[in-house]
């Protein structure tokens, strides 16, 4: 079966600082892969999503960048972080082609910027 | 252009009373549409979908929804429900003219259920 990761649970990073999320995914191959920010436990908002090795498609320019050096890992970054970059950081995963499979989330990570 | 709209922010349902929570899309093809539920501190969990054939769709825990292609609207449905049902629901469609690779949320229903 399939299983996602996402590590850290929780961070906290003081403004100015760097950022890297991992997340990894198991028991499939060529999925495609998505980074999701979420405000104060309602809307998503789409970060970055990806096809394939090395192909990242950005939806909303800002602070951070992803990187997908393997075919089952994903990464999201920052150089320096900034306070509006706290949050909730949902990876997800689903099989590529028509779409009409459903994508499943990673556990997320809580990232506090002090 | 595709959206997705959940006009409730909260709903509040006692328990063993049915519970329905609302969901209205707009595409320009075919939707694709689905369910999510979220706990607290918790990642999104798949409930059901919604991709061609019978109108009233089934998925987990008891949870159902229903397709109006007239209306536009994909409501959840449970007919009896339950406390541990108190989450963060989210509907979400993907326009099958649009990017396989993107979906969009709606912003989320609280559902309450008091005992």
């Amino acid at each position: 079966s399939q299983t996602i990761h996402q590590w850290p649970a929780t961070l906290v990073q003081p403004v100015g600082s760097p950022l890297s999320l991992e997340c990894t995914v198991e028991g499939t191959s060529n999925p495609n892969l998505y980074w999701y920010r979420q405000a104060a436990g309602r809307g998503l908002q789409l970060l970055f999503y990806s096809v394939g090795i090395g192909q990242i498609s950005s939806e909303v320019p800002q602070n951070l960048s992803a990187s997908r050096p393997q075919d089952r890992q994903f990464i999201l970054s920052s150089k320096k972080l900034l306070l509006s970059d706290s949050g909730f950081y949902l990876c997800a995963w689903s099989s590529g082609g028509s779409g009409a499979q459903p994508q499943h989330f990673g556990d997320g990570t809580r990232l506090s910027i002090l | 252009a595709q959206s997705v709209a959940q006009p409730e922010d909260q709903v509040n349902v006692a328990e063993g009373n049915p519970l329905t929570v609302k969901c209205t899309y707009s595409v320009s093809g075919n939707p694709y549409l689905f369910w999510y539920v979220q706990y607290p501190n918790r990642g999104l969990q798949f409930l059901l979908k919604y991709i061609t054939g019978d109108n009233l769709v089934k998925g987990s825990y008891g949870f159902e929804a229903e397709f109006n292609k007239s209306q536009t609207s994909f409501h959840l449905k449970k007919p009896s429900a339950l406390v541990s049902d108190s989450a963060l629901y989210f509907c979400a469609v993907r326009d099958t003219y649009s990017s396989a690779s993107k979906i969009i949320f709606g912003s989320g229903t609280r559902l309450s259920i008091r005992p």
